[in-house]
């Protein structure tokens, strides 16, 4: 059974960081193409992050360059999220999900249960 | 940037109702295009990808359409558990971006 398991959420002043985890389970990670999608509270869903199979290529929401970097680690099948200079309109439910494909454009067929960040003083 | 545009936003409708949904790219996006189902304080869950193909274990009252910039869900007999919001997104380019949500109210 495919599992994503997101962590490290919680409540950061603005201008701080913080660095999210996703545990994958249940497939071989090293395989596909992994995103970050994050939703605001009572908002739509955004897509902000993605990187390929081998972490050889990244690509990034004009909302989150510069900002965010999204890595991974496929010997521990965990992605990974680190997001600086926090702002308040980086408050949202933050998602990961898995791309069906390695490379290349994604639709995502797992998501994980999501992790709560608020930016807030 | 390839904006998506869903209508109606919000709609309502009675179980064993026929509901359709649309989504317009602001570009064309060939048939690059997935739907999605979000129950409140739930992930998505993916119905259809490449606009018209049925994922895994979705039952088959959910049918995708179109290509180009115009795209359609339907949903042929609506079940109670179907009451949710529903998103398309593109997957044609970068960065990936998804419609506003259109939310399927009990009538």
């Amino acid at each position: 059974e495919v599992q994503l398991v997101e962590s490290g959420g919680g409540l950061v002043q603005p201008g701080g960081s913080l660095r999210l985890s996703c545990a994958a389970s249940g497939f071989t990670f090293s395989s596909y193409a992994m995103s970050w999608v994050r939703q605001a509270p009572g908002k739509g869903l955004e897509w902000f992050s993605a990187i390929i199979s081998s972490a050889d290529s990244t690509e990034y929401a004009d909302s989150v360059k510069g900002r965010f970097t999204i890595s991974r680690d496929n010997s521990k099948n965990t992605l990974y999220l680190q997001m600086n200079s926090l702002r308040a309109e980086d408050t949202a439910v933050y998602y990961c999900a898995k791309s069906p494909w390695g490379s290349g454009v994604q639709f995502f067929d797992y998501w994980g249960q999501g992790t709560l960040v608020t930016v807030s003083s | 940037d390839i904006q998506m545009t869903q209508s109606p936003s919000s709609v309502s409708a009675s179980v064993g109702d026929r509901v359709t949904i649309t989504c317009q790219a602001s570009q064309g996006i060939s048939s690059w295009l997935a739907w999605y189902q979000q129950k409140p304080g739930k992930a998505p869950t993916l119905l259809i990808y490449a606009a018209s193909t049925l994922q895994s274990g979705v039952p088959s009252r959910f049918s995708g359409g179109g290509s180009g910039t115009d795209f359609t869900l339907t949903i042929s007999s609506l079940q109670p558990e179907d009451f949710a919001t529903y998103y398309c997104q593109q997957a044609n380019s970068f960065p990936h971006s998804f419609g506003q949500g259109t939310k399927l109210e009990i009538k």
